[in-house]
């Protein structure tokens, strides 16, 4: 089946630098994609959507210039976490969108800022 | 807008066992998906059930299956047979069933269940 191919699986970083994390899509292609932030034993709260070629919709709440999303083509989706910060330590995943009803997911990003 | 209201936090139950996640849901809209996720200590997002709302039939899969009542916007998830391997925090979403292909087919997600299973 469809396979959504995320890395990193997990990273550390210190305070004030960026990390650029990726969800590539494998053997299809993918209009749109869902970014999720998931907190310790909390639920997953949709962040953004990024639609390919054109700029991405941004949750109410969801700082734009802070969580940088690019989705420049059919097959790769990134998120960049600008000037990180302890409190932006999370987990972060993402999945395809468009009208199929399956729905698949990457593996998730552990970051940790220190 | 919609919503996912998922009231039982932690859930337990022994093995080989039966046990019933609770699910309810509200929205405007007459079309629309419905899921169960099942996510273990991994945190991949594993899907266990999906349910077309305009389809009457519950949905199964093997020993899972789910007890739809469109009317009272329920969703609840039947684990038959528990297994130690389903121990897992397991979320309930909701999904339009909109042809923009954008934000409108974003999963909402429950709060979830964390799921114990006793040997």
């Amino acid at each position: 089946g469809a396979v959504v191919s995320q890395h990193p699986s997990w990273v550390i970083c210190k305070s004030g630098t960026s990390v650029k994390i990726e969800c590539r899509s494998l053997d299809f292609q993918a209009t749109t994609m869902f970014w999720y932030r998931q907190f310790p034993k909390q639920s997953l709260m949709l962040m953004a959507t990024s639609n390919e070629g054109s700029k991405a919709t941004y949750e109410q709440g969801v700082e734009k210039d802070k969580f940088l999303i690019n989705h420049a083509s059919l097959t790769l989706s990134t998120l960049t976490v600008t000037s990180a910060h302890p409190e932006d330590s999370s987990f972060y995943i993402c999945s395809t969108g468009g009208t199929n009803e399956k729905l698949f997911f990457g593996s998730g990003t552990q970051l940790s800022v220190l | 807008a919609q919503t996912v209201t998922q009231s039982q936090p932690e859930m337990s139950v022994q093995e080989a066992e039966t046990v019933t996640l609770s699910c309810t849901y509200d929205t405007s809209e007459s079309d629309y998906y419905l899921f169960w996720y099942k996510q273990p200590p991994s945190r991949q997002m594993i899907l266990v059930i999906r349910q077309e709302a305009y389809k009457q039939q519950n949905a199964t899969e093997n020993r899972f299956s789910v007890n739809f009542q469109k009317a009272a916007k329920s969703f609840s998830l039947k684990i038959s047979d528990s297994q130690l391997g389903d121990a897992a925090m397991y979320f309930c979403a909701y999904r339009s069933a909109g042809l923009d292909g954008g934000a409108t087919n974003k999963l909402i997600f429950g709060t979830g269940t964390l799921l114990a299973v006793q040997p």
